[in-house]
């Protein structure tokens, strides 16, 4: 079936570095995605990998695929407050996209 | 370019009203989404919509839950009757096809009292 899972807490103090880790069960899905929700807000789309990379880098984020474990990874370089959200992993699986139930990021000085 | 418009931002309803909800998706979006997003937890597909036929509804409680996109444009999205548990946050989104990345509104928050 389609799953996919997330550690719900991560605190890191500011300037480190966030690594958000997720497990998905499709192998077959085509493209993973990083979202982040700030409060009250929507759904914002970070970045997202296609299956056939390994490695994807954005400024300070960089998206890691490892296909046989199925593991996905963003890391956040030099996380400021503005980072404090929660990110969702999700899969495109089956014609749709499903979520994982997020990780909320929180910042300590 | 305009992003994808949801309205009413919120509504508070009593238990067995009637609700509906609409989403206009970015201009030239084939793929239209529902998903409830129930606090604490992730997004979950309700319908998806391919043009304005259905592709998956497998999610969505067809007994109070129903959903519609005739012109293949607009979407609403109606509850009756609406039951405690169905308050949650109801996020559109829409993308140029399937497989590609989807643009979400901000979202109705829906309390049902």
């Amino acid at each position: 079936g389609e799953d996919v899972e997330q550690s719900l807490f991560l605190s890191v103090r500011e300037g480190d570095s966030s690594v958000i880790n997720c497990t998905y069960t499709d192998s077959s899905s085509t493209y993973l995605y990083w979202y982040k929700q700030e409060p009250g807000a929507g759904l914002q789309l970070l970045t997202y990998i296609f299956s056939n990379m390994d490695m994807k880098q954005d400024q300070r984020l960089t998206v890691l695929l490892n296909k046989k474990d199925k593991h996905l990874s963003l890391r956040i370089a030099d996380t400021q407050t503005g980072d404090s959200a929660i990110y969702f992993c999700a899969e495109f699986s089956s014609a749709k996209i499903i979520f994982g139930s997020g990780t909320r990021l929180s910042i300590r000085p | 370019e305009a992003g994808v418009a949801q309205s009413p931002r919120y509504k508070i309803i009593e238990k067995r009203q009637s609700v509906a909800f609409w989403c206009n998706p970015i201009s030239g979006h084939a793929t239209l989404y529902w998903y409830q997003q129930i606090l604490g937890q992730g997004p979950k597909l309700l319908i998806q919509f391919q043009n304005n036929g259905v592709v998956d509804d497998s999610q969505l409680p067809k007994d109070r839950f129903s959903a519609e996109r005739l012109k293949g444009v607009d979407s609403t999205l109606k509850i009756q009757p609406a039951k405690l548990e169905d308050s949650a946050v109801y996020l559109c989104a829409s993308s140029t096809d399937l497989n590609t990345e989807a643009f979400f509104g901000q979202g109705t928050r829906l309390t049902v009292v």
